[in-house]
């Protein structure tokens, strides 16, 4: 079946350090690939996603490059602020499957100043 | 446009109690979907729906739990009767046609003592 894996938090980093969150995925089909954001108290927003192979999705100074080689989807960022802190999720869907979202363990982010 | 709005953001409650959570999707979106959130287990899928028709079920944990979508504007999540064990927060989101990004409401908090 279809799954996600992500590095296991938490994760804490000083202002301005560079981030990166690993994620690798299984998947049998073709997948979108996906990173949401939890800030705390909220729901989860979508933060950048990627739709085939090379694909980089950017947001907010985070990047994601689509790699079918390695199954990976790591998330980047070169500078991190405090408010950065939060959960951040990998998913995956498999296109054109009525299979909906597939989300990893989520990864807990703390940006200290 | 307002997002997904669930209430009550908090609820406590005493075991054997119905509890009821309430989800008003983003208007125009076709499918709603319902998670629970818990630090042992992360994020579920309990069940979602596809023009207020209910699609998946299989992650609802046990009959206590029931979920109805009687128009295109409001669903429904209960748990009749609700035990310790329940104890999370709830989340609703919504998703517009064949757009993966599904949008999530800000949960709700249930404590069941």
């Amino acid at each position: 079946g279809d799954s996600v894996t992500q590095m296991e938090g938490p994760v804490t980093l000083s202002e301005e350090a560079c981030l990166t969150i690993n994620c690798t995925y299984t998947a049998t089909g073709y997948p979108s690939l996906f990173w949401y954001v939890q800030y705390p108290g909220e729901g989860l927003q979508l933060l950048l996603k990627a739709t085939k192979a090379d694909d980089k999705g950017s947001n907010k100074g985070f990047e994601a490059t689509y790699r079918k080689e390695t199954t990976s989807f790591h998330l980047e960022k070169g500078s991190v602020q405090v408010s950065d802190s939060a959960v951040y999720f990998c998913a995956l869907k498999i296109d054109g499957s009525a299979r909906q979202l597939t989300f990893g363990s989520g990864t807990q982010l703390t940006v200290l100043p | 446009d307002a997002g997904v709005i669930q209430s009550p953001r908090h609820e406590v409650t005493e075991m054997g109690q119905e509890v009821t959570l309430r989800c008003k999707p983003i208007s125009g979106h076709n499918s709603l979907f319902w998670y629970r959130q818990t630090m042992m287990r992360g994020l579920e899928l309990l069940i979602y729906f596809n023009n207020n028709v209910p699609i998946d079920d299989s992650g609802m944990p046990e009959d206590r739990f029931s979920a109805k979508m009687p128009n295109a504007s409001f669903s429904t999540l209960k748990i009749q009767p609700s035990e310790p064990r329940d104890s999370a927060v709830y989340f609703c989101a919504s998703r517009g046609g064949l757009g993966e990004t599904q949008y999530f409401g800000p949960g709700t908090r249930l404590l069941v003592l």
